[in-house]
């Protein structure tokens, strides 16, 4: 039972160079969402995917992309990395709405921008 | 702008003692409250959660309690063992345009279970 996968788990990256961090559910959930964690932090939500074909803007969505093609997979793109998205990133997916369930997370990606 | 605080970083208890982890929000339209438990290298997951039509949910060790009127959240865990040692995250939602969309979650308190 795979859940969430992510993939890499880390990565570097020098300033500038782009990448995609892979997520992947076999949950079939509808919602899935990206999430950082800076040292010491919270989760901060940079978007969210409530549908295939449809994604919105959490609280931190500069310098991301994201697009949702297919209900598996909610692939999060960085265009121009910069020194301060050094972080964990955290893909997660839930259910529908109307079962008020939890979201199940990935082992998050460690990225760190040189 | 915080929507979701938890106000202490850390907490240390004894083995076999109550913990109690606290969270505050600031928005009186949140309707669902939940708790993740975090392992280093991890990601987190789910403990408990509780629904804005009650004030205490309870599963094994862990309750939680509700007081909508002080917008206060806390989680206690009964006995406290070792393995409950982790970073505790309070996150809370509500209804959107899509039904339940957005989870937001605190600060993390880092919780260790002193033997």
């Amino acid at each position: 039972n795979a859940g969430v996968t992510q993939t890499p788990k880390f990565r570097i990256l020098k300033i500038g160079q782009s990448m995609t961090l892979q997520c992947t559910q076999d949950m079939n959930h509808n919602y899935m969402y990206w999430y950082r964690q800076d040292p010491g932090m919270g989760l901060k939500l940079i978007y969210y995917s409530v549908g295939a074909g449809i994604t919105d803007k959490g609280e931190v969505p500069n310098g991301y992309n994201v697009s949702r093609s297919t209900t598996e997979d909610f692939p999060l793109r960085l265009e121009l990395a910069a020194p301060s998205q050094t972080s964990v990133y955290f893909c997660a997916s839930s259910p529908t709405a109307r079962e008020k369930s939890e979201a199940f997370f990935g082992q998050g990606t460690r990225l760190t921008v040189v | 702008d915080q929507q979701v605080k938890q106000n202490s970083p850390s907490l240390s208890v004894q083995e076999g003692r109550i913990s109690i982890l606290n969270c505050d929000y600031t928005n009186s339209m949140f309707d669902y409250f939940l708790w993740y438990k975090k392992y280093p290298a991890e990601g987190p997951t789910f403990l408990i959660s509780i629904s804005s039509i009650k004030d205490k949910n309870e599963d094994g060790r862990f309750t939680v309690f509700l007081n909508k009127s002080a917008k206060h959240l806390s989680l206690h865990i009964v006995p406290s063992q070792p393995g409950d040692s982790a970073v505790y995250f309070c996150a809370v939602t509500q209804g959107g345009r899509f039904g339940n969309e957005k989870l937001t979650f605190g600060t993390g308190t880092r919780l260790t279970i002193i033997p």
